[in-house]
This record gives C-alpha cells, structure tokens and sequence, in this order.
C-alpha cells in the first residue's frame, strides 16, 4: 500500500483564522514532505523532515508552521495566510534507508486552500 | 534557474497514438529521475522512472528513453488513451545524497490531451 492521505480535501479560511493541515502515512516511511502547488505549475518543495526532525526549510514564512508528533503525521499548521498562498497543499513520504532519504516520494491528494 | 525543462508545455494526440515529452537537465549530479502523472485536483503519482545506468526502462504502455551524454530524457506513451489526459511531469534528483538533503527538481510540466 503506497497511500498517503491528507485532510481536510478543501479549506477556506479568512487571513486572521488559524487552521491546520493533516497528512497521514502507515508505509513506515521516516521522510515527509510538505509542498505547495499553485495552477499550472509543478509542486513547490517547503519543508522535509526526517526521523521526525525538520531539515530542509525552503525559506518558507513563518506564517506556516509545520510539526511532525509521530512518525506518521506530519501537520501544517497556518496562520494569518494572505489570499497568495491560497494553493494545492500537497504531502509526501518517502523510505529512509541506511539514514539516507530513498528516491521514490510518494504523494498525497492534497488540500486545495483558498484564502478570503 | 530551471535545472530541469521540459517540453512541449502541451500535447494533443489522438486516441492510439504515440505521446513523446522531453526533458533536460543540467546539473550532472542528477542520478535519479522520475515521472508523475497528475490528473485535475490530485496529488502526483509515480508513474515510473529510471537511473542513468540503462538507456530504456518500460512499464506496460509507458517508457522512459535516457541519453546520459546529451543529459535527456523523455517519457512515451504508446496506445495513447483518453484516461491517459493529464499534466505529466519530469523530475531529478541527486540520490544518496546524505542525511536528509534530498530534493526533487521538477520540469514545468506538460499537459496531455487524448482525443478519442
């Protein structure tokens, strides 16, 4: 089983609201991965965490706020989004053998967010 | 900087036919390099992918060419079928890079129709 699931589907939210973004894989892939896909374009990497630490920041404001409880959650937390970031949000995973992330991501539906 | 392009932006074929994108890279570090398939409101899904050590790799009706001296490679999919419309796209990365230092670069993608 190769399935990663994210919720919720669809989001709106206003730019004072806090909202959070779940992702979900029980593949007992230890690299997860947080990206941002607007219309037309190909998925933006934001963030990587590895053995449940974050590694990889892309420069990503602080208006998002990911967290990693587990090994197979990983949350996207958002506050005070402006109407730009509305976006496919989209979560991956991948194995971590021998300590090294493997090639193979593997992608979530996504949550398509749109900022009032 | 683009590291990876890709090419056409679109593509029409006809039910039956045979649909060929392209893609460069540049960075000569890239070992690893997938396709995703991308239908409207989804998450990417591996469709499949090859390392620079074979010239051709197939899976059913689809099939990755490699020229490592010229740093192409192209997906082609032969029987073209209406299911098959979708946005395609390649993608490289450096494998075993290390620790949690690990990136896709992905192509800008091409969208695919197939007329019956």
């Amino acid at each position: 089983d190769t399935e990663v699931t994210q919720t919720p589907k669809h989001l709106v939210m206003g730019m004072t609201n806090k909202k959070s973004l779940k992702c979900e894989q029980h593949m007992g892939h230890r690299a997860m991965y947080w990206y941002k896909q607007k219309a037309k374009k190909p998925p933006e990497l934001m963030f990587v965490y590895s053995y449940e630490k974050l590694s990889i920041n892309e420069s990503v404001p602080s208006r998002f706020s990911p967290e990693c409880p587990n090994s197979s959650l990983l949350n996207l937390h958002l506050h005070a989004l402006q109407p730009e970031d509305s976006a496919l949000y989209l979560c991956a995973s991948s194995q971590v053998v021998g300590g090294i992330n493997t090639d193979t991501q593997y992608f979530g539906p996504g949550t398509r967010l749109t900022v009032l | 900087q683009q590291q990876v392009k890709q090419s056409p932006q679109s593509l029409i074929v006809q039910k039956g036919g045979i649909s060929i994108i392209n893609c460069a890279y540049e960075n000569t570090a890239f070992d690893y390099f997938p396709w995703y398939q991308q239908f409207p409101g989804k998450g990417p899904a591996l469709l499949i992918a090859i390392r620079p050590d074979v010239s051709e790799k197939k899976e059913g009706r689809f099939t990755i060419s490699f020229n490592k001296s010229a740093k192409q490679f192209s997906l082609h999919i032969m029987d073209s079928q209406p299911g098959d419309s979708a946005t395609y796209f390649c993608a490289a990365t450096r494998s075993h890079s290390g620790g949690s230092n690990y990136k896709l670069t992905f192509g800008k993608g091409t969208l695919l129709t197939v007329n019956p």
